[in-house]
């Protein structure tokens, strides 16, 4: 089946600092890959996208490369900030035999910057 | 526009009560979706409702029943909580099956 590997955390970074979150997953076919965000207490928000090889995802200052030959999809800022503190989620996206969307979420990496 | 609202935000249960989760999204989406997450689990998909009229089991549908009651509500019931049950569950909506999907805040189970 299909899955998404990304460390738990938690990640401690002080302002200004270079982020990477891995991601790595396995799916039959070419899924979408996905970031979502979850501040605390908060729902899951989409951070950013890509649906094929070599796309890349970016907003708010992330970015993510969609790599097919190595099957990943790491997370990268450049400067994070406090505000940046929260649970990051990678998820990948195939479709099912009735055409419906399968996601497949990682178990979640806990981001914690400190001033 | 709310987006995709849940209620309640937290409730406890003893086990063997029943309870229904609400979720209503004002995006004039057609698919909806539950989702329960756990520690080290990430999320799971319980069922969902590819559109209105329709709803399909997803990868952990046991203990739960859902009910479309239209375009915009999309309800998941515990008719026998187990402690098992406890966990965060999140309601999510797409305009189809095939588009990103946007999440509600989330309700908080805990059946003791």
């Amino acid at each position: 089946g299909n899955s998404v590997t990304q460390m738990e955390g938690p990640v401690t970074l002080s302002e200004e600092a270079f982020l990477t979150i891995n991601c790595t997953y396995t799916a039959t076919g070419y899924p979408s890959l996905f970031w979502y965000v979850q501040y605390p207490g908060e729902g899951l928000q989409l951070l950013l996208k890509a649906t094929k090889a070599d796309d890349k995802g970016s907003n708010k200052g992330f970015e993510a490369t969609y790599r097919k030959e190595t099957t990943s999809f790491h997370l990268e800022k450049g400067s994070v900030q406090v505000s940046d503190s929260a649970v990051y989620f990678c998820a990948l996206r195939m479709f099912g035999s009735g055409g419906y969307q399968k996601v497949t979420f990682g178990i979640g990496t806990k981001l914690q910057v400190i001033p | 526009n709310a987006g995709v609202t849940q209620t309640p935000k937290f409730q406890v249960l003893k086990t063997g009560q029943s309870m229904t989760l609400q979720c209503a999204q004002d995006m004039n989406h057609n698919s909806m979706y539950w989702y329960r997450q756990d520690p080290g689990m990430g999320l799971r998909l319980i069922y969902y409702s590819a559109s209105e009229g329709t709803t399909d089991k997803g990868e952990v549908p046991n203990g739960y029943n859902v009910s479309r009651l239209n375009k915009r509500e999309f309800s998941l019931r515990l008719e026998s909580a187990a402690p098992s049950q406890t966990s965060v569950y999140f309601c999510a909506s797409s305009w189809d099956s095939q588009e990103t999907q946007y999440f509600g805040p989330g309700t908080r189970l805990l059946v003791l």
